[in-house]
């Protein structure tokens, strides 16, 4: 069974950093891209970054373009995403997702359950 | 960036119904890479279809997709009551990935 548990959130003040990770079970992980997807409070789903297998592909989305950096230990089959200069706008449930295409371009068959993010002072 | 808009903030229906859920894109998506998930409350979201018209492993069959270019619709045929949820669509066949903003299927 594909599990994918995210941990790392919390309650941080604006401009600070968080790290975020994703342990990943149930499939051959170092085949498969992964990718960050947050959803703010009341709002829809965003694509953050995603990672290709081989870390040899990586994108981010312009609003985090320079501030986060997602990266993954195939060992460890785990996703991190670092995240630094921390905004109120980064307020939101951050999510793992399992891709199903290569590289940075995908739809995902599998996402854990979220982990939240809260920038506040 | 291909900015994906569900014109429907909220579709209010009763069990037994059809829902027809659209979505169209800013520009024309390559190669139909377009897919729908399912997001109930505290829930991940779950995939339904991915390009455009292919259901996802274990998604019943009244679930369906249609479309390509920049329109596209997801069809529900029957109502059932566990199908009330947010629906996204969202494409992947430009980079960033995106979108929509989500439409709302409640009970009426």
């Amino acid at each position: 069974e594909v599990q994918l548990v995210e941990s790392g959130g919390g309650l941080v003040q604006p401009g600070r950093s968080l790290r975020l990770s994703c342990a990943a079970s149930g499939f051959t992980f170092d085949d498969y891209a992964m990718h960050w997807v947050r959803r703010a409070p009341g709002k829809g789903l965003e694509w953050v970054s995603g990672i290709s297998w081989n870390s040899g592909t990586i994108g981010y989305a312009d609003s985090v373009k320079g501030r986060f950096t997602i990266s993954r230990d195939n060992v460890k089959n785990s996703l991190y995403l670092q995240m630094h200069s921390l905004r109120a706008e980064d307020t939101a449930l951050y999510y793992c997702a399992k891709a199903v295409l290569y590289g940075t371009s995908s739809y995902f068959d599998y996402w854990g359950q979220g982990t939240l993010v809260t920038v506040s002072s | 960036e291909i900015v994906l808009t569900q014109s429907l903030g909220t579709l209010s229906l009763s069990p037994g119904e059809r829902a027809t859920l659209s979505c169209r894109a800013s520009q024309s998506v390559g190669s139909s890479y377009f897919a729908w998930y399912q997001q109930k409350p505290g829930q991940a979201p779950r995939l339904l279809i991915y390009g455009a018209s292919s259901r996802a492993t274990g998604i019943p069959d009244r679930f369906s997709g249609s479309g390509s270019g920049t329109d596209f619709t997801l069809t529900i045929s029957r109502l059932e009551p566990e199908d009330f949820a947010v629906y996204y669509c969202q494409q992947y066949g430009s980079s960033p990935i995106t979108f929509g903003q989500g439409t709302r299927l409640e009970i009426k």
